[in-house]
């Protein structure tokens, strides 16, 4: 199946720093990207969706300030976390998308972020 | 590493039942969850288990889990049209990492 690569696998920041998280297509092109959330025992949640060259769209209660996404080309999306806290440790997790109808996502192997 | 499999493909006729079959490595799982996804569409939770139980029943949804053979299944009872998507397994150990299967596709024929 296609591969989705996601980097880092696992972060510890600092309160107050920003983080950056990849997610790369390999060997597809990914018009649409999701970023996803977990908290401990509980469902993903789904923060964003982003399509190609242009912004993203925010589900209900995420900071899109917080959380900067940028989907500049078919084979990268980035997550930023800025000016990180304690409360945003978390799992984070992408997939990726051809973007045609019918078409499935495949995921990145997640990023654990710890801030301290 | 963890590994989840799954069948790619799966296809009914609409009111039967439809088994989704999913099978995974990692003998220390804690959760075990099935979601949904429609075209172009995020992730939906359907339903999910915890490791030590082996049916969890939710409407028309039952999950089973054979924790020795470390295979989970997902049934729909009365498969409608809209059921058609495709399910994607997933394990959680202990809150530390979160593994997919590559997800079914389910058609359901008229």
């Amino acid at each position: 199946g296609a591969v989705v690569s996601q980097h880092p696998s696992w972060v510890i920041c600092k309160s107050g720093t920003s983080v950056k998280i990849e997610c790369r297509s390999l060997d597809f092109q990914a018009t649409t990207m999701f970023w996803y959330r977990q908290f401990p025992k509980q469902s993903l949640m789904l923060m964003a969706t982003s399509n190609e060259g242009s912004k993203a769209t925010y589900e209900q209660g995420v900071e899109k300030d917080k959380f900067l996404i940028n989907h500049a080309s078919l084979t990268l999306s980035t997550l930023t976390v800025t000016s990180a806290h304690p409360e945003d440790s978390s799992f984070y997790i992408c997939s990726a998308s051809e973007g045609r109808p019918n078409t499935e996502a495949f995921f990145g192997q997640g990023t654990r972020l710890t801030v301290v | 590493g963890e590994d989840v499999e799954q069948s790619l493909f799966l296809s009914v006729r609409e009111g039967d039942s439809s088994v989704i079959n999913c099978t995974y490595t990692d003998s220390s799982s804690t959760y075990l969850y099935w979601y949904k996804q429609e075209p172009g569409a995020g992730l939906q939770l359907l339903t999910y288990i915890f490791s030590n139980m082996d049916m969890k029943q939710d409407q028309r949804l039952t999950v089973l889990l054979n924790k020795k053979d470390k295979h989970l299944s997902l049934r729909i009872a009365d498969t409608q049209t809209g059921d058609s998507a495709i399910y994607f397994c997933a394990e959680e150990n202990y809150g530390q990492n979160f593994v997919f299967g590559p997800g079914t596709r389910l058609s359901v024929l008229p």
